[in-house]
């Protein structure tokens, strides 16, 4: 099973709303990746929580906070966003996050759309 | 520096045709290449990888990618277009520059569509 689940699929908030991205994976991962695409876009990476700590941040404004709880669990709060972070935000899990040959392996995304 | 070059934003074929994807790397040691489909709406699916075990590499749905490493090229191709085959694709590479063990770097995507 390489099932990476996401919740919610959509979304739909104020830039003064709190709201949080919630991904999950039971496979035994210990390296899990936030995503965002733009529409026509390929991922850029945001987040990388190797062993549940955060290695790296791609310069991401802190609108934007990742948690990783445990090592099946990844979530994104989102805090004072803008119409421009608008976006799908695809979650991704491979088995161990050191080895450049590692697979990762895509949730379906949560569409965001910042009123 | 990693980088991936996709050459077509976009490409159409008929149903039943050969499917030729174009990536082109540059990496300056040996990489590690992906290709990834992404459906309407969907998330990012793995076709295919190059890990250097063999430059014929075989996927999912009937593709396939040819590493040529004095190209430094990972097309991909698929014999006989069909419907369900019209999607994003994603050339990847990882090779670990920078000190970016996990960074994957993603081309800009190729839009494949089917004609009936």
């Amino acid at each position: 099973d390489t099932e990476v689940t996401q919740t919610p699929k959509h979304l739909v908030m104020g830039m003064t709303n709190k709201k949080s991205l919630k991904c999950e994976q039971h496979m035994g991962h210990r390296a899990m990746y936030w995503y965002k695409q733009k529409a026509k876009k390929p991922p850029e990476l945001m987040f990388v929580y190797s062993y549940e700590k955060l290695s790296i941040n791609e310069s991401v404004p802190s609108r934007f906070s990742p948690e990783c709880p445990n090592s099946s669990l990844l979530n994104l709060h989102l805090h004072a966003l803008q119409p421009e972070d608008s976006a799908l935000y695809l979650c991704a899990s491979s088995r161990v996050g050191a080895y450049l040959q590692e697979t990762q392996y895509f949730g379906p995304g949560t569409r965001l759309l910042v009123l | 520096a990693q980088s991936v070059t996709q050459l077509g934003s976009h490409v159409s074929v008929s149903e039943g045709a050969l499917v030729l994807l174009r990536c082109n790397y540059s990496s300056s040691v040996p990489p590690y290449l992906f290709w990834y489909v992404q459906y309407p709406n969907q998330g990012l699916q793995l076709l295919l990888k190059y890990t250097s075990a063999a430059t014929l590499v075989k996927g999912i749905n009937g593709f396939e990618a040819e590493f040529k490493k004095s190209e430094t090229s990972f097309h991909l191709t698929k014999p006989s277009a069909h419907m369900s085959d019209a999607a994003e694709y994603f050339c990847a590479v990882s090779d670990g520059s920078g000190g970016s063990n996990y960074k994957l770097t993603f081309g800009k995507g190729t839009l494949l569509t089917v004609n009936p």
